[in-house]
């Protein structure tokens, strides 16, 4: 399966601790974004790359949160000291370019206890 | 400011009964406009997409969808609900804006209950 892959798909944390998630996107795919859905809502942008590069980040990114993507190939998102409130599940998607079709992972969840 | 609005939270349906879940956009220029749908603990997949095209688009499991921009609506049919069929769906618009980044904006979603 070439799909897009995300790892960890579960995390149980204790508040405080600091948490990374990876996602390996579709080969060759130049786009990145991040998204957080939380229970019975509909996914929310958090930031976005066009190769290694960070071209958009939302407001919803605080300060405690950084993604990365090194290489242009796979990314991280780094959450520190997280809180109760962080809990959701991360998606990460990519495409090949504007105006393609964006393809999703399966998603990590995140819960804070 | 691109958004969309899905009118219903919840939606049951007997089964082979046909499915209507409606949506209405917000948008500055023509959109791209999209049903994606969840199933538990899976992923988002892609069922179709406008992209100013043709109006009525066919898309993946029988479902169709048709751009009116007289009414800003993109509802989503079936013709005949599967018990597969139950999930939570999406409508979504891109935001093509200044930065171009494509990124996708969804709706609050509509959960699908098929009944036998």
């Amino acid at each position: 399966d070439t799909g897009v892959s995300q790892d960890p798909r579960h995390k149980i944390t204790k508040r405080g601790q600091n948490v990374t998630f990876r996602c390996d996107p579709i080969s060759e795919h130049n786009r990145l974004y991040w998204y957080r859905q939380t229970l019975g809502q509909g996914p929310e942008f958090l930031t976005y790359f066009q190769n290694e590069a960070q071209l958009e980040k939302s407001r919803l990114l605080s300060d405690r949160f950084s993604a990365e993507r090194p290489k242009g190939s796979f990314s991280t998102l780094e959450i520190q000291r997280t809180e109760q409130g962080d809990s959701a599940m991360y998606l990460c998607a990519s495409s090949p370019g504007s105006g393609n079709t964006i393809y999703f992972g399966e998603g990590s969840w995140l819960t804070v206890v | 400011a691109q958004s969309v609005t899905q009118l219903d939270s919840h939606v049951s349906v007997s089964e082979g009964t046909p499915v209507l879940l409606r949506c209405n956009y917000s948008s500055s220029y023509s959109p791209s406009l999209f049903w994606y749908v969840q199933h538990p603990n899976k992923g988002l997949q892609l069922l179709l997409k406008y992209t100013s095209a043709a109006t009525l688009v066919k898309g993946i499991n029988g479902f169709e969808a048709e751009f009116k921009k007289s009414e800003t609506s993109f509802h989503l049919t079936k013709p005949s609900a599967h018990m597969s069929d139950a999930a939570e769906y999406f409508c979504v618009v891109s935001d093509y804006g200044s930065s171009n980044t494509g990124k996708l904006i969804f709706g609050q979603g509509t959960t699908l209950q098929v009944k036998p």
